[in-house]
């Protein structure tokens, strides 16, 4: 059973960088899966950030990519967000989640970690 | 950009019930990147149907997906209690991927 676990600061200032990290137990990162990104501000719906490969190819949401990168460390089995120059407007839940094998939806999902952007 | 719309904004049943969800999508969907997810309170989502009828590992056989083109439905057979949840419908675009989420519907308890 693969497991997901974020962690990272819950609290950022503004114009700073969001940084993340997801740990994946039960499984392997360097596996034929994509990892992703997922956000949810408090009381609303889901936004996808963006998602890496287990070759380190990237795809990001258009809306985001300007400010963000997702990484692969696959000497601890897991991978990370930084989500730079954030306001306000980015505190949500930040989840990880595993692209389903075969693609196109999300078959596991850390737990989520509330990110605040407040100075 | 597809945009998903779901309704209605929130059902009102009780246990025993059958509930029917939408999905629209505003251009045609390959029913193959088509996902249903249920979240309650506190949860991260859970992935229920993909494939737009395909139910995920370990979804009860009273949750059924169909639709094809634009317009997709969730269908839970019989409510049970546990099934009081906020729904969202996904689908993957590509060129670029691009995964994205109907505002949900919000099943609530008459």
């Amino acid at each position: 059973q693969v497991q997901l676990q974020e962690s990272g600061p819950g609290l950022v200032k503004p114009s700073g960088t969001l940084s993340l990290t997801c740990a994946v137990s039960g499984g392997s990162i360097s596996s034929s899966n994509w990892w992703s990104w997922v956000r949810q501000p408090p009381g609303k719906g889901l936004e996808w950030i963006g998602e890496i490969s287990h070759s380190e190819n990237t795809n990001y949401n258009p809306s985001l990519k300007s400010r963000v990168t997702i990484s692969l460390d696959k000497s601890k089995n897991q991978f990370s967000l930084n989500l730079s120059s954030v306001t306000a407007a980015d505190t949500a839940v930040y989840y990880c989640a595993r692209n389903a094998p075969g693609g196109w939806s999300l078959d596991y999902w850390g737990q989520g970690t509330l990110v605040t952007v407040s100075s | 950009e597809i945009v998903l719309t779901q309704s209605p904004g929130t059902l009102s049943l009780s246990p025993g019930e059958r509930a029917t969800l939408s999905c629209r999508a505003s251009q045609s969907v390959s029913s193959s990147y088509l996902a249903w997810y249920q979240q309650k309170p506190g949860q991260a989502p859970r992935l229920l149907i993909y494939g737009a009828s395909n139910r995920a590992t370990g979804i009860p056989d009273r949750f059924s997906g169909s639709g094809s083109g634009t317009d997709f439905t969730l269908t839970i057979s019989r409510l049970e209690p546990e099934d009081f949840a906020v729904y969202y419908c996904q689908q993957f675009g590509t060129s670029p991927n691009l995964y994205t989420f109907g505002r949900g519907t919000e099943l609530e308890i008459k």
